[in-house]
Protein backbone atom coordinates (compact mmCIF):
# COMPACT_ATOMS: atom_id res chain seq x y z
CA UNK A 1 0.00 0.00 0.00
CA UNK A 2 0.66 3.60 0.08
CA UNK A 3 1.83 3.77 -3.56
CA UNK A 4 2.30 7.39 -5.48
CA UNK A 5 2.43 7.90 -9.03
CA UNK A 6 4.24 11.20 -11.05
CA UNK A 7 3.83 12.09 -14.60
CA UNK A 8 5.58 12.69 -16.37
CA UNK A 9 8.65 10.78 -14.93
CA UNK A 10 11.29 13.19 -17.56
CA UNK A 11 10.51 16.28 -19.44
CA UNK A 12 12.23 18.37 -21.85
CA UNK A 13 11.04 21.86 -22.63
CA UNK A 14 11.45 24.94 -23.97
CA UNK A 15 11.90 28.17 -22.22
CA UNK A 16 8.71 30.53 -22.12
CA UNK A 17 6.28 27.52 -22.12
CA UNK A 18 4.40 25.62 -19.58
CA UNK A 19 4.44 22.40 -18.24
CA UNK A 20 2.07 20.14 -15.95
CA UNK A 21 3.39 17.73 -13.74
CA UNK A 22 0.70 15.13 -11.87
CA UNK A 23 0.72 13.27 -9.05
CA UNK A 24 -1.49 10.59 -7.67
CA UNK A 25 -2.01 8.63 -4.86
CA UNK A 26 -2.99 4.86 -6.39
CA UNK A 27 -4.53 2.78 -3.31
CA UNK A 28 -5.21 5.67 -0.79
CA UNK A 29 -6.98 9.05 -0.68
CA UNK A 30 -4.73 12.14 0.10
CA UNK A 31 -5.99 14.63 1.81
CA UNK A 32 -2.72 16.64 1.94
CA UNK A 33 -0.42 16.59 -1.01
CA UNK A 34 2.95 18.06 -1.08
CA UNK A 35 5.24 19.55 -3.60
CA UNK A 36 9.93 19.55 -3.26
CA UNK A 37 12.00 20.65 -5.75
CA UNK A 38 15.52 19.49 -5.35
CA UNK A 39 18.45 21.24 -7.52
CA UNK A 40 21.38 19.09 -8.30
CA UNK A 41 23.45 17.95 -4.42
CA UNK A 42 21.16 19.21 -2.70
CA UNK A 43 18.40 18.22 -0.44
CA UNK A 44 15.05 18.45 -0.96
CA UNK A 45 12.80 21.95 -0.60
CA UNK A 46 9.42 22.32 0.26
CA UNK A 47 7.42 24.70 -2.15
CA UNK A 48 3.97 24.14 -0.51
CA UNK A 49 1.19 22.65 0.35
CA UNK A 50 -2.36 21.43 -0.43
CA UNK A 51 -5.57 20.00 0.56
CA UNK A 52 -8.31 18.80 -1.67
CA UNK A 53 -10.47 21.22 -3.13
CA UNK A 54 -8.95 24.45 -0.96
CA UNK A 55 -6.05 26.80 -2.05
CA UNK A 56 -2.35 25.50 -1.93
CA UNK A 57 -0.23 27.24 0.84
CA UNK A 58 2.98 28.03 -0.49
CA UNK A 59 6.44 28.28 0.99
CA UNK A 60 8.39 31.76 1.30
CA UNK A 61 10.12 32.54 -1.62
CA UNK A 62 8.00 30.04 -4.01
CA UNK A 63 6.06 32.33 -6.45
CA UNK A 64 2.12 31.54 -6.46
CA UNK A 65 1.32 32.29 -9.95
CA UNK A 66 4.66 30.65 -11.54
CA UNK A 67 4.00 27.36 -10.21
CA UNK A 68 0.15 26.53 -10.13
CA UNK A 69 -0.99 23.62 -7.44
CA UNK A 70 -4.73 22.05 -7.98
CA UNK A 71 -5.69 19.16 -5.62
CA UNK A 72 -9.20 18.49 -7.07
CA UNK A 73 -9.84 15.43 -6.16
CA UNK A 74 -8.29 13.14 -2.99
CA UNK A 75 -5.82 11.01 -5.46
CA UNK A 76 -4.99 13.44 -7.82
CA UNK A 77 -2.80 16.95 -7.65
CA UNK A 78 -0.94 18.87 -10.44
CA UNK A 79 1.90 21.23 -10.49
CA UNK A 80 2.19 23.38 -13.55
CA UNK A 81 4.87 25.39 -13.94
CA UNK A 82 4.18 28.57 -16.36
CA UNK A 83 6.53 30.32 -18.23
CA UNK A 84 9.48 27.82 -17.85
CA UNK A 85 13.13 29.35 -17.55
CA UNK A 86 16.43 27.13 -17.23
CA UNK A 87 16.48 28.10 -13.81
CA UNK A 88 13.22 26.50 -13.32
CA UNK A 89 14.97 23.12 -14.05
CA UNK A 90 15.19 20.90 -11.20
CA UNK A 91 13.88 17.36 -9.61
CA UNK A 92 10.36 17.94 -9.06
CA UNK A 93 8.68 15.23 -6.41
CA UNK A 94 5.70 15.39 -4.87
CA UNK A 95 4.28 13.24 -1.55
CA UNK A 96 0.60 12.51 -0.03
CA UNK A 97 -0.40 11.80 3.02
CA UNK A 98 -3.42 11.12 4.77
CA UNK A 99 -4.19 7.11 3.52
CA UNK A 100 -3.73 4.21 5.98
CA UNK A 101 -4.62 6.05 9.48
CA UNK A 102 -1.61 8.10 9.51
CA UNK A 103 0.47 11.25 9.12
CA UNK A 104 3.27 9.74 7.22
CA UNK A 105 4.42 11.18 3.90
CA UNK A 106 5.12 8.74 1.06
CA UNK A 107 6.58 10.05 -2.16
CA UNK A 108 6.08 10.03 -5.47
CA UNK A 109 9.44 8.44 -7.83
CA UNK A 110 10.28 12.10 -9.00
CA UNK A 111 9.68 14.58 -12.64
CA UNK A 112 13.12 15.73 -13.70
CA UNK A 113 12.22 19.18 -15.58
CA UNK A 114 14.46 20.34 -18.11
CA UNK A 115 14.00 23.73 -19.70
CA UNK A 116 16.39 24.87 -22.94
CA UNK B 1 16.75 25.62 11.52
CA UNK B 2 17.80 22.12 11.77
CA UNK B 3 16.69 20.34 13.88
CA UNK B 4 18.51 17.18 13.62
CA UNK B 5 22.35 16.03 13.47
CA UNK B 6 23.62 13.55 11.15
CA UNK B 7 26.92 12.35 10.09
CA UNK B 8 27.89 13.35 6.52
CA UNK B 9 28.62 10.04 5.39
CA UNK B 10 29.24 6.38 6.31
CA UNK B 11 30.78 3.32 4.99
CA UNK B 12 29.68 -0.52 5.97
CA UNK B 13 30.14 -4.14 4.27
CA UNK B 14 27.70 -5.58 2.71
CA UNK B 15 26.16 -8.02 5.40
CA UNK B 16 27.18 -6.08 8.15
CA UNK B 17 24.36 -4.19 10.51
CA UNK B 18 24.52 -0.76 9.17
CA UNK B 19 23.97 2.16 12.25
CA UNK B 20 22.82 5.38 11.39
CA UNK B 21 22.76 7.86 14.38
CA UNK B 22 21.23 11.40 14.36
CA UNK B 23 20.72 13.34 17.33
CA UNK B 24 17.46 15.95 17.72
CA UNK B 25 18.46 16.95 21.38
CA UNK B 26 15.52 20.09 20.95
CA UNK B 27 12.99 17.27 20.09
CA UNK B 28 9.42 18.60 21.24
CA UNK B 29 7.31 16.27 23.43
CA UNK B 30 4.91 15.46 20.34
CA UNK B 31 7.50 15.20 17.79
CA UNK B 32 8.29 11.98 16.21
CA UNK B 33 11.46 10.68 14.38
CA UNK B 34 11.32 9.51 11.37
CA UNK B 35 13.28 8.13 8.93
CA UNK B 36 13.42 8.35 5.21
CA UNK B 37 16.35 7.13 2.14
CA UNK B 38 16.95 8.67 -1.02
CA UNK B 39 18.27 6.41 -3.80
CA UNK B 40 20.22 8.70 -6.48
CA UNK B 41 17.01 10.04 -9.08
CA UNK B 42 14.44 8.83 -7.57
CA UNK B 43 11.76 10.14 -4.45
CA UNK B 44 12.35 9.47 -1.30
CA UNK B 45 11.52 6.22 0.52
CA UNK B 46 9.74 6.34 4.06
CA UNK B 47 11.26 3.74 6.26
CA UNK B 48 10.06 3.66 9.84
CA UNK B 49 9.10 6.55 12.48
CA UNK B 50 8.32 6.21 16.19
CA UNK B 51 7.64 8.07 19.30
CA UNK B 52 9.84 6.96 22.34
CA UNK B 53 9.52 3.37 22.32
CA UNK B 54 11.98 1.59 20.06
CA UNK B 55 10.12 0.06 16.94
CA UNK B 56 10.94 -2.37 14.39
CA UNK B 57 9.75 -3.08 10.65
CA UNK B 58 10.63 -5.02 7.88
CA UNK B 59 13.21 -2.91 6.23
CA UNK B 60 14.63 -1.55 9.67
CA UNK B 61 14.60 -0.85 13.40
CA UNK B 62 14.23 2.21 15.35
CA UNK B 63 16.25 2.91 18.52
CA UNK B 64 15.20 6.02 20.42
CA UNK B 65 16.83 6.52 23.64
CA UNK B 66 15.31 7.18 26.88
CA UNK B 67 15.90 11.02 26.77
CA UNK B 68 14.44 11.09 23.20
CA UNK B 69 17.44 12.95 22.38
CA UNK B 70 18.91 11.09 19.99
CA UNK B 71 18.14 7.80 17.71
CA UNK B 72 19.79 5.17 15.68
CA UNK B 73 18.40 3.62 12.56
CA UNK B 74 19.54 -0.10 11.86
CA UNK B 75 19.58 -1.83 8.81
CA UNK B 76 20.76 -5.59 10.14
CA UNK B 77 21.85 -6.91 6.81
CA UNK B 78 22.98 -4.23 4.65
CA UNK B 79 22.98 -5.15 0.89
CA UNK B 80 24.16 -2.79 -2.04
CA UNK B 81 20.73 -1.75 -2.57
CA UNK B 82 20.69 0.04 0.79
CA UNK B 83 23.22 2.24 -0.73
CA UNK B 84 21.45 5.95 -0.50
CA UNK B 85 21.38 9.37 1.58
CA UNK B 86 19.24 8.65 5.01
CA UNK B 87 17.22 11.53 5.93
CA UNK B 88 16.38 11.66 9.76
CA UNK B 89 13.59 14.44 10.59
CA UNK B 90 11.42 15.34 13.74
CA UNK B 91 7.90 15.73 12.88
CA UNK B 92 4.43 16.29 14.59
CA UNK B 93 1.80 14.17 14.13
CA UNK B 94 -0.97 16.27 13.69
CA UNK B 95 -2.31 18.43 11.25
CA UNK B 96 -0.49 19.40 7.79
CA UNK B 97 3.22 19.57 9.97
CA UNK B 98 5.81 19.45 6.97
CA UNK B 99 8.66 17.62 6.65
CA UNK B 100 11.93 19.51 6.76
CA UNK B 101 14.83 17.17 4.82
CA UNK B 102 18.61 18.36 5.96
CA UNK B 103 21.27 17.09 4.21
CA UNK B 104 21.04 13.45 5.50
CA UNK B 105 23.67 10.85 5.56
CA UNK B 106 25.04 9.38 2.81
CA UNK B 107 25.49 5.37 3.54
CA UNK B 108 27.78 3.35 0.91
CA UNK B 109 27.42 -0.27 1.19
CA UNK B 110 30.82 -1.67 0.38
CA UNK B 111 30.97 -5.07 -1.24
Amino acid sequence: GAVVSQHPSRVICKSGTSVKIECRSLDFQATTMFWYRQFPKQSLMLMATSNEGSKATYEQGVEKDKFLINHASLTLSTLTVTSAHPEDSSFYICSAMGGLGTDTQYFGPGTRLTVL
Amino acid sequence: DAKTTQPTSMDCAEGRAANLPCNHSTISGNEYVYWYRQIHSQGPQYIIHGLKNNETNEMASLIITEDRKSSTLILPHATLRDTAVYYCIVKGNFGNEKLTFGTGTRLTIIP
